[in-house]
């Protein structure tokens, strides 16, 4: 299986600061189509887990611009800029590449 | 609107089998996608368990190939999942989810394994 190594387990940020994320997968995530299938999703309080970019750089239709996936084989990052209250929660990595599927450990993005 | 809705028992008692539904609305299941099966257990972990494509083959985490079923009733728009021989490692909740071009995902329903 594909190990997904997420970076770093918690994060604790003020309103307005600019954070990131680190994803290292134990394989390539480059597909047989030249795609790299990695995407990063947000669980919030209460709430399933939502994808918020596919294809490492790809946002999903309503995210807000202060996200940005990027990145490329084995090395992922998800940067928020400007965190605002409805961030918090907890994000995962995805790899879609291989079978079986599988997830970072995850980042619990708390309040300062 | 593409919705997905869990639905099943939430206690289960160790060596039992768990069966939980998935009810689809908005898109049928055999039209296209891939619809899984997701499970997040206490604390953080997510693990995906498996897969029914819209033809009706199945892909399982080889972590539990041999406990697992996935199935469907097309007429009822409906998916499954079948986990044999349940321990206490299995209390989790349990997600259904389409993966692709945009995802859906249920509500999730919490399953406790205990006597």
């Amino acid at each position: 299986d594909v190990v997904m190594t997420q970076t770093p387990p918690s994060l604790s940020v003020a309103i307005g600061q600019s954070v990131s994320i680190s994803c290292k997968s134990s394989q390539s995530l480059v597909a047989s189509d030249k795609n790299t299938y990695l995407n990063w999703l947000l669980q919030s309080p209460g709430r399933s887990p939502k994808r918020l970019i596919y294809q490492v750089s790809k946002l999903d239709s309503g995210v807000p611009d202060r996200f940005s996936g990027s990145g490329s084989e084995k090395d992922f990052t998800l940067k928020i800029s400007r965190v605002e209250a409805e961030d918090l929660g907890v994000y995962y990595c995805l790899q879609g590449t291989h079978l079986p599927r599988t997830f970072g450990g995850g980042t619990k993005l708390e309040l300062k | 609107e593409v919705q997905l809705q869990e639905s099943g028992p939430g206690l289960v008692k160790p060596s039992q089998s768990l069966s939980l539904t998935c009810s689809v609305t908005g898109y049928s299941i055999t039209s296209s996608y891939r619809w899984n099966w997701i499970r997040k257990f206490p604390g953080n972990k997510l693990e995906w368990m498996g897969y029914i494509n819209s033809a009706g083959s199945t892909n399982y985490n080889p972590s539990l190939k041999s406990r697992i079923s996935i199935t469907r009733d097309t007429s009822k728009n409906q998916f499954f999942l079948q986990v044999n021989s349940v321990t206490t490692e299995d209390t989790a909740t349990y997600y259904c989810a389409r993966w692709g071009t945009r995802d859906y995902w249920g509500q999730g329903v919490m399953v406790t394994v205990s006597s």
